[in-house]
């Protein structure tokens, strides 16, 4: 079974700041994996996502995020925090590039002046 | 309309009470979805559909049902609300063999 951890729940950076968001998978096969991003009030968007390309994914608004097998991991991270990133983000696995996704619990990121 | 839409916003319902939410698309995906989400649960899959005219149980489907007589909408069905029933409901839709899932905004459901 598929299952995502996000490591957690809250994580507070100052703007202009390194934001981390880490998110581990398991996967018997090999995965696809999104990261989507929830703004308050709103529905799911895509931030971006791994489908066996190149591991290093880059996606909107500065965020990238790399695969790495051997960790069975996908952080999030992006050099610079701005107030706008004030959301919160949800990992996802997929086997079959997204027809079933499991999604991580989430994490809220917090960004002070 | 533009991508997916989802009617109500939001509804207060006695328990017991039978309630029907909507979700359309307008950008002909094969596949559809519906999901709670839940402090600190994340999202969770209760019904799907590959394709107009066939549906699938999800993770969390009891108390659910769910059709798709056509391509472009996915009605959930609540038959008899229970409090536990409580979340906030996103449909989404996707290109079969497509990562990219499309999300509406959600309806925000209290069963009282």
């Amino acid at each position: 079974a598929q299952s995502v951890t996000q490591l957690g729940s809250h994580v507070s950076v100052s703007e202009g700041a390194l934001v981390l968001l880490r998110c581990n998978y398991s996967s018997s096969v090999p995965p696809y994996l999104f990261w989507y991003v929830q703004y308050p009030n709103q529905g799911l968007q895509l931030l971006l996502k791994y489908t066996s390309a190149a591991t290093l994914v880059k996606g909107i608004n500065g965020f990238e995020a790399e695969f790495k097998k051997s960790e069975t991991s996908f952080h999030l991270t992006k050099p610079s925090a701005h107030m706008s990133d004030a959301a919160e983000y949800f990992c996802a696995v997929s086997f079959n590039a997204g027809n079933m996704l499991t999604f991580g619990g989430g994490t809220r990121l917090m960004v002070k002046p | 309309i533009a991508g997916i839409t989802q009617a109500p916003t939001s509804q207060i319902l006695a328990a017991g009470r039978r309630m029907t939410l909507r979700c359309t698309q307008d950008m002909r995906h094969n596949a559809m979805y519906w999901y709670r989400q839940d402090l600190g649960l994340g999202l969770r899959l209760i019904h799907y559909s590959n394709t107009a005219g066939t549906t699938g149980k999800g993770e969390v489907p009891d108390g659910y049902s769910v059709s798709r007589a056509n391509t472009d909408d996915f009605p959930l069905t609540l038959a008899s609300a229970v409090p536990s029933q409580t979340s906030v409901y996103f449909c989404a839709s996707s290109r079969t063999g497509e990562g990219e899932q499309f999300f509406g905004p959600g309806t925000r459901l209290t069963v009282l």
